[in-house]
Formats: structure tokens, C-alpha cells, sequence
């Protein structure tokens, strides 16, 4: 089905390091990118988002890297914490006739105290 | 402001019977889409709503349908349900079908024995 590709499954983490999570997206048509975190036990929380016209949004510790030539976007977590244990999904919308959101595989990530 | 609340949380049901799952928005939100996620196919858009109407249609049999309410409330249902459709059901609202940035709810872990 339709699916927006992660390039691991999962990625562990010393607290403290940086983490960065990849994405590579299919549809050169999508026009808006979305990183999600979700908890065990609870749905998916907005992180951070960005247009197809950027090629990097920074949040509070976080950074979304977008490269269009090769439809790749990265989240990246500065100073990793126990708390980002969490599976993070990239999205992005896509331009049909009605717009919809499309969800990747997801990617486990561990911090190690 | 209280959050996307998703009715019930957990729901046992056996093969062949049917099952209706509620969502209320966020208040002022008027966007309401679905999502379905397992293990192994991860997060499936369901259907989207916006002013009692559907925008959007995910792939999924005509056994699962949905509506919404003037008050943005929205119910889906699934009919004559199969052990393939255990799975967590995600509600998320969003302000309007221009806004992407969702706000899910904890979702209903539906049980098909």
C-alpha cells in the first residue's frame, strides 16, 4: 500500500548524544512534511513540520532536514533524553484530489541511560 | 482545552458482529480523519471529515464507514468485523482541511475474537 519509507527500523541512543531519524518519501508531489512521536499507550504527537519550499525548520531541541533532490527528510534530536524514547513517524501530504496525510513505517528509537 | 477523546478505550467483539467507535475534537476543530494501525501494516488512513463531509477515502472494503456530526463529532463503523481488524483505531482532529499538523487521540484497541 502506500507508505512512506523509513531506512530503519530502529536506532538507540546514549542520552546525551544527538539522534537522527531518517525518512525517504516516494511522492515528489508532496508538498508538506510531518514528524510525529508516539508513546507507548498513546497516539501520535505533533513534533515538528515543513514545507516542500524549506530545506530545514528548527524546533525547541529538535531540527527537520528536508533535501528534495533525493526525497529525504531527517529529524534531528539534540542532547537526547530517557522521554524521547518513543517510536517517530514521519507524513507527508500529498496533492490528490483530496489531500491526504500519509504515514511511514515508523522508526523505534531507545535511549540509553 | 480538553483533547481529542476517543469512546471506548478498549473493545472486545466477536467475528461476524459490528462495532461503532466515537470521536470528539478538539472544540473549534471541524476535521476529523482516521486512522487504523497495526503492527504490521502501521499507521493506514481510514477516512477523513470536514463539515459532515467525507473529503477522503483510504483503501479499505466498504465494511468500514464513518460519518460526521454537526458538532464535529464523528463515529465510524465497522461492519461483519474480521480478526484482521484488531487494531488500534486513531481519531485526529485538526482546525480545518487545510490544517495538518493533527492532534490524535489515545485511540480504541479493538478485539476481534
Amino acid at each position: 500500500g502506500e507508505s512512506v519509507g523509513l531506512h530503519l527500523p530502529t536506532l538507540s541512543v546514549q542520552e546525551g548524544d544527538n539522534s537522527i531519524i531518517n525518512c525517504a518519501y516516494s511522492n515528489s508531489a508532496s508538498d508538506y512534511f510531518i514528524w510525529y512521536k508516539q508513546e507507548s499507550g498513546k497516539g501520535p504527537q505533533f513534533i515538528i513540520d515543513i514545507r516542500s519550499n524549506m530545506d530545514k525548520r528548527q524546533g525547541q531541541r529538535v531540527t527537520v532536514l528536508l533535501n528534495k533532490t533525493v526525497k529525504h527528510l531527517s529529524l534531528q534530536i539534540a542532547a537526547t533524553q530517557p522521554g524521547d524514547s518513543a517510536v517517530y513517524f514521519c507524513a507527508e501530504k500529498r496533492e490528490t484530489s483530496y489531500d491526504k496525510v500519509i504515514f511511514g513505517p515508523g522508526t523505534s528509537l531507545s535511549v540509553i541511560p | 482545552k480538553a483533547g481529542v477523546t476517543q469512546t471506548p478505550r478498549y473493545l472486545i467483539k466477536t467475528r461476524g458482529q459490528q462495532v461503532t467507535l466515537s470521536c470528539s475534537p478538539i472544540s473549534g476543530h471541524r476535521s476529523v480523519s482516521w486512522y487504523q494501525q497495526t503492527p504490521g501494516q502501521g499507521l493506514q488512513f481510514l477516512f477523513e471529515y470536514f463539515s459532515e463531509t467525507q473529503r477522503n477515502k483510504g483503501n479499505f472494503p466498504g465494511r468500514f464507514s464513518g460519518r460526521q456530526f454537526s458538532n464535529s463529532r464523528s463515529e465510524m463503523n465497522v461492519s461483519t468485523l474480521e480478526l484482521g481488524d484488531s487494531a488500534l483505531y486513531l481519531c485526529a482532529s485538526s482546525l480545518n482541511e487545510e490544517s495538518y499538523g493533527y492532534t490524535f487521540g489515545s485511540g480504541t484497541r479493538l478485539t476481534v475474537v
